[in-house]
């Protein structure tokens, strides 16, 4: 399976953009990149996931290398609710794991008010 | 409003009392996961049920079952509880096993065994 190395934590002060790296250069060409976060206490959370294109949504950009071994969660404004710890993954590739999420230690980002 | 509703939020139980927790979902999806999160330390799967057919992880022990009696239920049974066994237990959902697919995480429930 694809693995995934993300920095241990990361700091960010509110109202300024946050940019969360991953590298996964065993990556495979139908590996798509997932994202999740997680609050204190809370179960996790989905954020963004896409595959080559660089991807938008309300909560975040999603920014993938050409080469697709590396990406990049983008915050554009962080605010005190985005801290948390944040997962990048990719569902496993093959066998009886196919599709599913195994989770790493992800990155906890600490936003100082 | 929750789409996957977990109970009970927090569960005490003593060493060796069997226990249950429960997940229900809204979504009707296909796929049923069941996490165990350890403090300080990441998600971890259990097994999960694409429809009525379940899937064990290797390392998963044999003290823990689950149950799916239909698309929206879905149960964990810890036959024997023990101290290594207090953690946070996470239920997801998706509608699809691809990498595509998108997971809806429950709150979770919190089991303290003593």
């Amino acid at each position: 399976d694809a693995k995934t190395t993300q920095p241990n934590s990361m700091e960010s002060n509110e109202e300024e953009p946050v940019h969360l790296p991953c590298n996964h250069s065993t990556i495979s060409g139908t590996d798509y990149i997932h994202w999740y976060r997680q609050l204190p206490s809370q179960g996790p959370e989905y954020v963004i996931h896409g595959l080559t294109s660089n991807v938008n949504n309300r909560m975040a950009s999603l920014a993938i290398a050409e080469d697709r071994k590396s990406s990049t969660l983008i915050l554009h404004r962080a605010t005190l609710r985005d801290a948390a710890v944040y997962y990048c993954i990719l569902p496993n590739a093959g066998g009886t794991s196919y599709g599913k999420l195994t989770f790493g230690q992800g990155t906890i980002l600490t936003v100082h008010p | 409003d929750a789409m996957v509703i977990q109970n009970p939020r927090y569960q005490v139980t003593q060493f060796g009392k069997p226990v249950t927790l429960s997940c229900s979902q809204t979504l009707n999806h296909n796929v049923m996961y069941w996490y165990q999160q350890k403090s300080s330390q990441a998600p971890k799967l259990l097994f999960h049920y694409y429809d009525k057919d379940f899937n064990n992880e290797a390392d998963t022990p044999d003290n823990f079952q689950s149950r799916r009696p239909n698309t929206s239920f879905c149960f964990l049974d810890i036959r024997s509880p023990g101290l290594g066994d207090t953690a946070m237990y996470l239920c997801a959902t998706s509608r699809i096993l691809t990498g595509a697919g998108e997971l809806f995480f429950g709150e979770g429930s919190r089991l303290t065994v003593l």
